[in-house]
């Protein structure tokens, strides 16, 4: 079965920080990748993706996130980070064909302005 | 906003209660997913329907009962609850199959308190 390891539990950064969360998965063969933020009280939803092609993803709100198969991971990362970024992030792997993705423990980051 | 509408937002009901959470979405997906969520951790898997079919039950517990009249409604009725049962449940649609993006697309969820 997929598993999906976020390394970093909590982060706390201050404004104009960059940032990397780690994002590693278990399944060797084709993976669909995604990053979902959580913003305090509100939904999840999709900061970007990966299918195919250029491994390097640009998302929503400045964000990107690099595809190294060779590590099996898909770290996400911003070069300055905004108190507006403080969030829960989760890495979420689809594999083997099926259509339910396997999330990641999550990251909770705090950004000080 | 997003495009999964769930009500109602937030529930409180006592453990002897039978109440229902309501999702639906109009973007044709034919894949829909109730989540479970507590605070700061990611969602679990409750139960997936496809194509109007229970495909994934997730071992839970009986007092959760799925619904899904159509493919543009899911529901999730509650009866006997626990207070563990306390959580953020969150509706998410998605394709089913291999083409178009996959992603889930998840409702705002609905806060149970079960007192």
């Amino acid at each position: 079965a997929q598993s999906v390891s976020q390394h970093n539990h909590h982060v706390i950064l201050s404004e104009a920080a960059s940032l990397e969360l780690g994002c590693n998965y278990s399944y060797g063969g084709t993976v669909n990748l995604f990053w979902y933020v959580q913003y305090p009280g509100q939904h999840l939803q999709l900061l970007l993706k990966y299918f195919s092609g250029d491994p390097l993803v640009k998302g929503i709100k400045g964000f990107e996130a690099e595809f190294i198969k060779s590590k099996f991971s898909f770290n996400l990362r911003k070069p300055s980070v905004q108190w507006s970024d403080t969030a829960e992030y989760f890495c979420a792997v689809r594999s083997g064909g099926s259509y339910i993705p396997t999330f990641g423990r999550g990251t909770s980051l705090i950004v000080h302005p | 906003d997003t495009e999964v509408t769930q009500t109602p937002k937030h529930l409180v009901m006592g453990m002897t209660n039978k109440k229902s959470l309501k999702c639906e979405q109009h973007m044709g997906h034919r894949a829909m997913y109730w989540y479970k969520q507590k605070a700061k951790k990611p969602p679990e898997l409750m139960f997936v329907y496809s194509y109007e079919k229970l495909s994934i039950n997730e071992s839970v517990p009986s007092r959760f009962s799925p619904e899904c009249p159509n493919s543009s409604l899911l529901n999730l009725h509650l009866h006997a609850l626990q207070p563990e049962d306390s959580a953020l449940y969150l509706c998410a649609s998605s394709q089913v199959s291999g083409s178009g993006t996959g992603e889930l697309f998840f409702g705002e969820g609905s806060r149970l308190t079960v007192l």
